[in-house]
């Protein structure tokens, strides 16, 4: 079984500030993959980027980063130079990966509610 | 636009009824997924479809059910309803047999169920 912990209910961040939300993770799986949504007040689902256990770079998209490190078991999402439409709940999740590469049903951590402010 | 469409987007009853909540998954993905988002219990998975077969099982009730058809849809059933039933369903697609070759599954904009 996997586990997902987001420490931080909420953040309060000043807008152009970089954001650091902490995601744990604990999985017994060998091979497993790590995410994190974004879900605005709207309520729909939007990915941000993925990180794969077996990866050795960090993964990067944009404005997004994964710092992964995987002896603390730890995916924490940086978000640089925030902006207002940033402010929006954010999940991290993660899932095994069997040996043909497929992926089961995401584990989703209770989320870190972010508010960005003027 | 992520290109899933679940229908209907809201939808209200009472306990005791049954409900059928309707997936079109993106063109071409094979995976669905289906999702229970509530207050208390945060996003649960419930059940993974893969080109017609269930693949994976996760918080379902018993009185939930799920299938998708040969063109790719996919349907959730939901009986018996009680109070706790009340939460946000999302279903979610992906290309493959997971999430694991493009390293992201596309959420619909779920149906909000309110269980009176």
């Amino acid at each position: 079984a996997q586990k997902i912990t987001q420490t931080q209910p909420g953040m309060f961040v000043q807008e152009k500030e970089a954001v650091t939300l902490d995601c744990t993770y604990d999985t017994s799986d060998q091979s497993y993959g790590l995410f994190w949504y974004k879900q605005p007040s709207s309520g729909e689902m939007i990915f941000l980027i993925y990180q794969g256990s077996y990866d050795e770079q960090n993964a990067t998209e944009g404005r997004y980063s994964l710092n992964f490190q995987k002896a603390r078991k730890s995916a924490n999402l940086v978000i640089s130079a925030s902006q207002l439409g940033d402010s929006a709940m954010y999940f991290c999740a993660m899932s095994p990966l069997d040996s043909g590469g497929g992926a089961d049903g995401l584990t989703f951590g209770k989320g870190t509610h972010l508010i960005i402010q003027p | 636009d992520s290109g899933v469409t679940q229908t209907p987007k809201h939808l209200i009853t009472a306990t005791g009824q049954r409900v059928t909540l309707r997936c079109s998954p993106r063109s071409g993905d094979l995976s669905v997924y289906w999702y229970q988002q509530s207050l208390d219990q945060g996003l649960q998975f419930l059940i993974q479809y893969y080109n017609g077969e269930e693949r994976a099982k996760g918080n379902i009730l018993e009185r939930f059910s799920a299938q998708q058809f040969p063109d790719l849809h996919s349907e959730l059933n939901l009986s018996s309803l009680e109070l706790g039933d009340s939460a946000l369903y999302f279903c979610a697609s992906s290309v493959g047999a997971g999430a694991y070759n493009t390293g992201e599954l596309f959420f619909g904009e779920g149906s909000r169920l309110t269980v009176l």
